[in-house]
């Protein structure tokens, strides 16, 4: 069973740039997290989906940034515009319907906004 | 403070020794806790995850859960220089994960 993919694994852009990273979660799983970490820092949940709907988004930090998850498959998630702070490794995780049932993470995207 | 607490280490301890990392949180809510290892680079792996009040072994990992003192442990047996990573406590409410900074452990040959 495939585990769960991003893409893309590394990106580069300038400041006020456009970039959608996208998660493929495990087949099954309802369940989409995005997370965060930043230069030194824990790592920082960003909000959950279950199937196509926004279940908890508390985690983004302001309105620059967007998620969508179409059809309940994969995800997507939008900065508009970059700014040199959202530099960090972002996460993806998902997990069986349920919250309480353990999270598999994928490789993650590491986003250098410059 | 920080809603979860861990030692930032360097933890070393000799190969074949019993590693002891710990973990503090601070919402009485969390339902559930989990214990990542994330290799330099790499994304979190899931060790295992406990639920109730006590022990829970999973071959050379016991996870130890006190919810009353708010507090976790993970024990690593017969310590191996492969499990030499950051060890992540990761509490859960409502399938959110709260991450502490981790435990650096370093398993000398």
């Amino acid at each position: 069973e495939a585990g769960v993919t991003q893409f893309p694994s590394h990106s580069v852009i300038e400041k006020g740039q456009t970039v959608t990273l996208r998660c493929d979660p495990i087949s099954g799983h309802d369940n989409l997290y995005w997370y965060r970490r930043v230069m030194g820092k824990e790592i920082k949940f960003l909000l959950h989906f279950v199937k196509e709907s926004k279940q908890d988004e508390s985690g983004m930090p302001n309105n620059r940034f967007l998620a969508e998850r179409t059809g309940g498959t994969y995800s997507t998630l939008k900065v508009q515009p970059a700014e040199l702070e959202d530099s960090g490794v972002y996460f993806c995780a998902s997990s069986q319907p349920g919250t309480s049932y353990e999270q598999y993470f994928g490789p993650g995207t590491r986003l250098t906004v410059t | 403070q920080k809603e979860v607490e861990q030692n930032s280490g360097p933890l070393s301890v000799p190969e074949g020794a019993i590693a002891s990392l710990n973990c503090t949180y601070s919402d009485r809510g969390s339902q559930s806790f989990f214990w990542y290892r994330q290799y330099s680079g790499k994304s979190p792996e899931l060790i295992m995850f406990i639920y109730s009040n006590g022990d829970k072994e999973d071959g050379r990992f016991t996870a130890q859960l006190n919810k009353a003192s708010q507090y976790v442990s993970l024990l690593i047996r017969d310590s191996q220089p492969s499990d030499s990573a950051t060890y992540l406590c990761a509490p859960s409410r409502g399938g959110k994960l709260i991450f502490g900074q981790g435990t650096e452990l370093s398993v000398k040959p």
